[in-house]
């Protein structure tokens, strides 16, 4: 079983200042893991994965992400927001299946605010 | 480049009434995907197809068919519209269905059913 925990349902940050989406996550399996950021009426677009390489991963638009095993975390981290950041982000673990059968959890979303 | 096209983007439906949505891809894609996401929750898997004439169910299938008789197209109807499947509809594909492949979604379908 697997399954994902966004603590946050709603942030917001100031212009310039850091972002911080926190992201847990509870696997039998050795996880993949993602973030996907959705702008309004727009479909869901990856940011990173996270495939069992390197523990920090970077991603599209200056987000990264680390991995962190011993705290089953993946928080996306931006040093800087930017307005066009504003959109809802999903953190995703996979159970790593082939062939069509992959189970993705998605987490419920954080919407991330950013204040001019 | 279309990407994922999804049609309608909006619906009413009324308790009972059939209705079908569109998916379509261009970008030539074997696997493809519907996932409805309700208030407050995480994506859900309805259905999922690996290829033409190959559709299996996902988590979630209750209420819904799919058919894929093209690798374009991936039509999910709701043959009696209950109120439990307001939603909103995504549509997804992907290349291989390898682990952790990248997935492309469309823009959604926003249905209620009153």
């Amino acid at each position: 079983a697997q399954s994902v925990t966004q603590l946050d349902s709603h942030v917001s940050v100031s212009e310039g200042t850091p972002v911080l989406l926190r992201c847990n996550y509870s696997s039998s399996y050795s996880p993949s893991l993602f973030w996907y950021v959705q702008h309004p009426n727009k479909g869901l677009q990856l940011l990173l994965k996270y495939t069992s390489a390197a523990t920090l991963v970077k991603g599209i638009n200056g987000f990264e992400a680390e991995f962190k095993k011993s705290e089953t975390s993946f928080h996306l981290t931006k040093p800087s927001a930017h307005m066009s950041d504003a959109a809802e982000y999903f953190c995703v673990v996979s159970d790593g299946s082939n062939f069509g059968n992959e189970k993705l959890t998605f987490g419920t979303g954080t919407r991330l605010t950013i204040i001019p | 480049n279309a990407g994922v096209t999804q049609t309608p983007k909006f619906r009413i439906l009324k308790i009972g009434q059939s209705m079908t949505l569109q998916c379509t891809q261009d970008m030539n894609h074997n696997y493809m995907y519907w996932y409805r996401q309700d208030p407050g929750m995480g994506l859900k898997l309805i259905y999922y197809s690996v290829g033409a004439g190959i559709t299996d169910k996902g988590e979630v299938p209750n209420g819904y068919n799919v058919s894929r008789s093209t690798t374009e197209d991936f039509p999910l109807r709701l043959e009696l519209a209950a109120p439990s499947q307001t939603s909103v509809y995504f549509c997804a594909s992907s290349y291989g269905g390898r682990a952790g492949e990248k997935l492309f979604f469309g823009s959604g379908t926003q249905l209620s059913v009153l």
